[in-house]
């Protein structure tokens, strides 16, 4: 079974870079063709997606796709050596304070799958001095 | 790219059926039939209840079915169960710039 575990640190200083790791088990990136994302959810409010990165074991394109919205702040990328995948979030403030999910999209049949059937069980990241 | 909207609460009577609805626009959930929905208990992930509008992944009930209509969609519980009570939310493609956008949830109490 498919399991996700995000880490990090779960306070961050203002104007500071804000850095998760999701590590995969169960699966292995390397051999597998699935894009991986990152949504996250402030306190009391809604789901809002990052953004994924694209992985295929046999045509590794490193492909990465961003929200509008956060595009200018955000680095998704893959280490296929530890089966995990990160997100960095700079120039964070308060309105980044939010519990932070890491999912694999799938099953779709689409050749860019937008539901997430995998999901880390969310660590919380608050933005504070 | 603006949220997808959903009331914000909706209830049911156990063994009742309830209908949450999402809507959307032409370049959203009425462009596309990629309309997902998430099952949220308090302090947990999401979990995919539909995906494709009205598929749904192995191991969800067949007690929920989606739809749409023009731009909204639509997620239907039957036979309406305690443990359902919980936040839905639906997500749907945008396209190759924006990519996913989520609703803003609705909150499902099983009276």
């Amino acid at each position: 079974q498919l399991q996700l575990q995000e880490s990090g640190p779960g306070l961050v200083k203002p104007s500071e870079t804000l850095s998760l790791t999701c590590t995969v088990s169960g699966g292995s990136i390397s051999r597998s063709t699935y894009y991986w994302g990152w949504i996250r959810q402030p306190p009391g409010k809604g789901l809002e997606w990052i953004g994924s990165v694209f992985y295929s074991g046999s045509t590794y394109s490193g492909a990465t796709y961003y929200s509008p919205s956060l595009k200018s702040r955000v680095t998704i990328s893959v280490d296929t050596s530890k089966n995990e995948f990160s997100l960095k979030l700079s120039s964070v403030t308060a309105a980044d304070t939010a519990v932070y999910y890491c999912a694999r999209h799938g099953p779709s049949s689409s050749s860019w799958p937008p539901e997430f059937d995998y999901w880390g069980q969310g660590t919380l990241v608050t933005v504070s001095s | 790219q603006s949220a997808l909207t959903q009331p914000r609460s909706v209830s049911g009577s156990p063994g009742q059926s309830v209908t949450i609805s999402c809507t959307g626009t032409s370049s959203d959930v009425g462009g596309y039939n990629y309309v997902s929905w998430y099952q949220q208990h308090p302090g947990r992930a999401p979990k995919l209840m539909i995906y494709d509008v009205n598929k749904r992944p192995s191991g969800v009930p067949d007690r929920f079915s989606g739809s749409t209509s023009g731009n909204t969609a639509s997620l239907t519980i039957s036979g309406l169960q305690a443990e359902d009570e919980a936040d839905y939310y639906c997500c749907s493609y945008t396209g190759s710039y924006t990519f996913v956008v989520f609703g803003g949830g609705t909150k499902l109490t099983v009276l």
